[in-house]
């Protein structure tokens, strides 16, 4: 089972800085790699498959990069509306999928 | 546009059994591998089960393995599980979430209990 680790746990932004996201993996995912924000009380919103497309209607303020191991989430100018939960997810080897703990993103 | 509305959840003592259904619609249902997702309280997501386009390929995750039963009916849109000997550490809400090996749909989720 390929392990995902994500950091920092909680990531404390002002409006309008950047937020940078690191998830980790276990194994080379090659791209395989999707991110998710979920704010509370509400289903997960797909953000990022393929390590950096960004999924329909999503903000070009955010971004996604990385391969193999090391994946990274930016988000440029975060707004108000951008803080919540993020989770990465890798379905290069399955099953299972898994997911990481998620980074909490909340105002400074 | 594409909807996945889940029900079936509730209050269920250990050892119980419950069956959730999603039902969707705004897409091809017969075409997409359809999965469950689960969250417990406070906690981060969990992949449960996953069924391809035809039932002929099911996976399970090794903590609800002999427990859970993911089935679908293409005629109806819809998708299932079945839980048995329900324990406390199944508490969550229920996702079904689609396509395929990544999910760009969710539905709402549904609470599932599992308390004396």
């Amino acid at each position: 089972e390929i392990v995902m680790t994500q950091s920092p746990a909680t990531l404390s932004v002002s409006p309008g800085e950047r937020a940078t996201l690191s998830c980790r993996a276990s194994q080379s995912l090659s791209s395989n790699l999707a991110w998710y924000q979920q704010k509370p009380g509400q289903a997960p919103r797909l953000l990022i498959y393929g390590a950096s497309t960004r999924a329909t209607g999503i903000p070009a303020r955010f971004s996604g990069s990385g391969s193999g191991t090391e994946f990274t989430l930016t988000i440029s100018s975060l707004q108000s509306e951008d803080f919540a939960v993020y989770y990465c997810q890798q379905y290069n080897n399955w099953p299972p999928w898994t997911f990481g703990q998620g980074t909490k993103v909340e105002i400074k | 546009e594409v909807q996945l509305v889940e029900s079936g959840g509730g209050l269920v003592k250990p050892g119980g059994s419950l069956k959730l259904s999603c039902a969707a619609s705004g897409f091809t249902f017969s075409t997409y591998n359809m999965n469950w997702v689960r969250q417990a309280p406070g906690k981060g997501l969990e992949w449960v089960s996953s069924i391809s386009s035809s039932s002929s390929y099911i996976y399970y995750a090794d903590s609800v393995k002999g427990r859970f039963t993911i089935s679908r009916d293409n005629a109806k849109n819809s998708l299932y599980l079945q839980m048995n000997s329900l324990r406390a550490e199944d508490t969550a809400v229920y996702y079904c979430a689609s396509p395929g090996s990544y999910y760009t749909y969710w539905g709402q989720g549904t609470l599932v209990t599992v308390s004396s």
